[in-house]
């Protein structure tokens, strides 16, 4: 079955740790993306990538990093430099066609917590 | 400005109703639209694309009006399951980062 996958579904940290979230698709897709989402809050765009070895700083990419090795792949950490790290992330990708996306498709998402 | 704007409701109906949400979004060269659903505590997903010609999917229709840069989704005979947060999706032609979403309206249907 086609689809993105996010692992792990539940994570927790502690203060001062770095952790990686895991974002992997199977869906062909050149553009990826990183949100997150806080209780009753939208979503906010932490970085995005429209092709491989090339991605953008979103709204809120302070205390973020990512890289883009493979199409298939777009892993999230989340360093200690991140103040407020507990939220619900969520990974998206989508087609370019004719220079714009397509709609996107999101992976179930990571809850983390920082304890 | 916010790129896309929506009224976060709640907004509360009883079952059998008709309910409306709009969107609002800045760009005027912005060229798709889409809304989305969210569960609680679950990803988004795709509801339906808005076409400029408005369509219709079962109990669902979506209007896009260009001159006035909104979008719009009427939902009839509300069912219970209808219950959640609806999300307006812009796709803009500009800049790398197509994909601006609002930050949603939320929907309970009440029996």
């Amino acid at each position: 079955d086609g689809g993105i996958t996010q692992s792990p579904k539940y994570l927790f940290r502690k203060e001062g740790q770095n952790v990686t979230l895991s974002c992997e698709q199977n869906l062909n897709h050149d553009a990826m993306y990183w949100y997150r989402q806080d209780p009753g809050q939208g979503l906010r765009l932490i970085y995005y990538s429209q092709i491989v070895n090339d991605f953008q700083k979103g709204d809120i990419a302070e205390g973020y990093s990512v890289s883009r090795e493979k199409k298939e792949s777009f892993p999230l950490t989340v360093t200690s430099a991140q103040k407020n790290p507990t939220a619900f992330y969520l990974c998206a990708s989508s087609h370019r066609r004719q220079g714009t996306n397509t709609e996107a498709f999101f992976g179930q998402g990571t809850r983390l917590t920082v304890v | 400005r916010k790129e896309v704007e929506q009224d976060p409701g709640p907004f509360n109906v009883p079952e059998g109703a008709t309910v409306a949400f709009n969107c609002t979004y800045s760009n005027s060269a912005s060229q798709s639209f889409f809304w989305y659903r969210q569960d609680c505590r679950k990803e988004p997903k795709l509801l339906m694309s808005v076409y400029s010609s408005g369509n219709e999917d079962g109990r669902f229709t979506a209007q896009l009006n260009r001159a006035s840069q909104y979008i719009s989704l009427l939902i009839r005979d509300s069912k219970l399951s209808d219950s959640a947060t609806y999300l307006c999706v812009v796709n803009s032609s500009t800049g790398a980062n197509n994909l601006f979403f609002g930050t949603g309206t939320r929907l309970t249907v009440i029996p």
